[in-house]
């Protein structure tokens, strides 16, 4: 159970084009939602919290209107990365939040995404 | 805010060794405590958490981790290793109630045959 998917598994874009990934929990409902950033030999860097029918959240530091996030469904949120520059190479990752009301709130993760940007 | 502390970068052992990575975070509130691997290619699974009870928790693939409160530790244990436990291991916290997750740097572990 907890399964998490992505996709695509890796893209390759044009400098000022725009990329969606997309990111389902597959056999469980998710609320909550997180999208991270994960650089070479480094730890992930969250960029937001995504909740279903509502705006994201974004962490400080994150342009919301070069990474859209919508989260329509309870199992479905994406990330829209606008005008795609070569620094915004990297490992995109998914998250969702399975938990119940006590406080036992575990994330599980997707598999990345790996954008590269010519 | 809450700050998580890896204390090693890059541990480098032997099959058969002992492996213990050290966790620490500055929270002082309740907290759950979560160790992820993050194998060579692979997406990050976790290993272990802790919510509440027994400060000694089992995860998979003979790991264990220990909260200690009043170190603000959780540090990960493995009695014997093997190879391919080479993997990137991620401490992470979150507040009771809340899903968002602060990870530590993260340690690189590589065990040799």
């Amino acid at each position: 159970g907890a399964v998490v998917s992505q996709h695509p598994s890796r893209v390759i874009c044009k400098s000022g084009t725009s990329v969606k990934i997309e990111c389902r929990s597959l056999d469980f409902q998710a609320t909550t939602m997180f999208w991270y950033r994960q650089f070479p030999k480094k730890s992930l860097m969250l960029m937001a919290t995504s909740n279903e029918g509502s705006k994201a959240t974004y962490e400080q530091g994150v342009e919301k209107d070069k990474f859209l996030i919508n989260h329509a469904s309870l199992t479905l949120s994406t990330l829209t990365v606008t005008s795609a520059h070569p620094e915004d190479s990297s490992f995109y990752i998914c998250s969702a939040g399975s938990g119940t009301s006590g406080g036992a709130d575990t994330q599980y993760f997707g598999p990345g995404t790996r954008l590269t940007v010519l | 805010a809450q700050s998580v502390s890896q204390h090693n970068h890059h541990v480098i052992l032997s099959e058969a060794a002992s492996l213990e990575l050290g966790c620490n975070y500055s929270y002082g509130g309740t907290v759950n405590l979560f160790w992820y691997v993050q194998y060579p290619g692979q997406h990050l699974q976790l290993l272990l958490k802790y919510f509440s009870g027994d400060p000694l928790v089992k995860g998979i693939k003979g790991f264990e981790a220990e909260f200690i409160k009043s170190k603000f530790s959780f540090n990960l244990r493995k009695p014997s290793v093997q190879w391919s436990d080479t993997a990137e291991y991620f401490c992470a916290v979150n507040e009771r109630g809340d899903y968002k997750l602060s990870f530590g740097a993260g340690t690189t572990v590589t065990v040799r045959a």
